[in-house]
């Protein structure tokens, strides 16, 4: 069965600073991944994905993700974070199917940002 | 355009009482999801839908039920409510075929305890 791993439940940042979130997933076939973002009190956002080709996605608001093989890892980087940043994220991979999209996730990092 | 719109936002049940998450959806989307996040957790499939008449378990159905007799709405019932299903529920919604681009569009969830 699928799953995903994301081993920092909380990271804090300084703003302006570089943030990286660490994703491992688990897959047997050639897997699709996403990472979302959900601020207090809404529902999740797409921020990536990764489906095939170049490994290094680009992202909305400034994020970017790096799919490795070899590691079995979708890292989500921001190089400057912005006090808007702070939010949950969440890195996911899909079963996708005959049956329809069906979304693991991982269980999520916190991220808060300091002035 | 609404896209994915849950009701109620906040709910308090009585253990043994049951209830009605209402989602519907304006976009047409043939696919639909009942996901819940825990703390710590991330989102858990509940139950899933690839059109109107079509459902299907997923990972945590237990306690649960759902119909789909439209293609907009896809309600999540809870029988006979217990303290393990307070939690926060998100529908989310994408479409099938080549308008498919992996994203999943969530509505703001609903926050129910179970007293």
């Amino acid at each position: 069965a699928q799953s995903v791993t994301q081993p920092d439940i909380h990271i804090t940042v300084s703003e302006g600073a570089s943030l990286e979130l660490r994703c491992n997933y688990s897959y047997g076939a050639t897997p699709y991944l996403f990472w979302y973002v959900q601020s207090p009190g809404q529902g999740l956002q797409l921020l990536l994905k990764y489906f095939s080709g170049d490994t290094l996605v680009q992202g909305i608001k400034g994020f970017e993700a790096e799919f490795k093989r070899s590691q079995s890892s979708f890292n989500l980087r921001k190089p400057s974070v912005h006090w808007s940043d702070a939010a949950e994220y969440f890195c996911a991979v899909d079963s996708w199917g005959a049956a329809g999209n069906k979304l693991t996730f991982g269980g999520g990092t916190r991220v808060l940002v300091k002035p | 355009n609404a896209g994915v719109t849950q009701t109620p936002k906040f709910r308090i049940l009585k253990i043994g009482q049951s209830m009605t998450l209402q989602c519907t959806q304006d976009m047409n989307h043939n696919y639909m999801y009942w996901y819940r996040q825990d703390p710590g957790m991330g989102l858990k499939l509940i139950y899933y839908s690839v059109g109107a008449g079509i459902t299907d378990k997923g990972e945590v159905p237990n306690g649960y039920n759902v119909s789909r007799s439209t293609t907009e709405d896809f309600p999540l019932r809870l029988e006979l409510a217990a303290p393990s299903q307070t939690s926060v529920y998100f529908c989310a919604s994408t479409p099938q075929g080549e308008a498919n681009t992996g994203e999943l569009f969530f509505g703001e969830g609903s926050r129910l305890t179970v007293l």
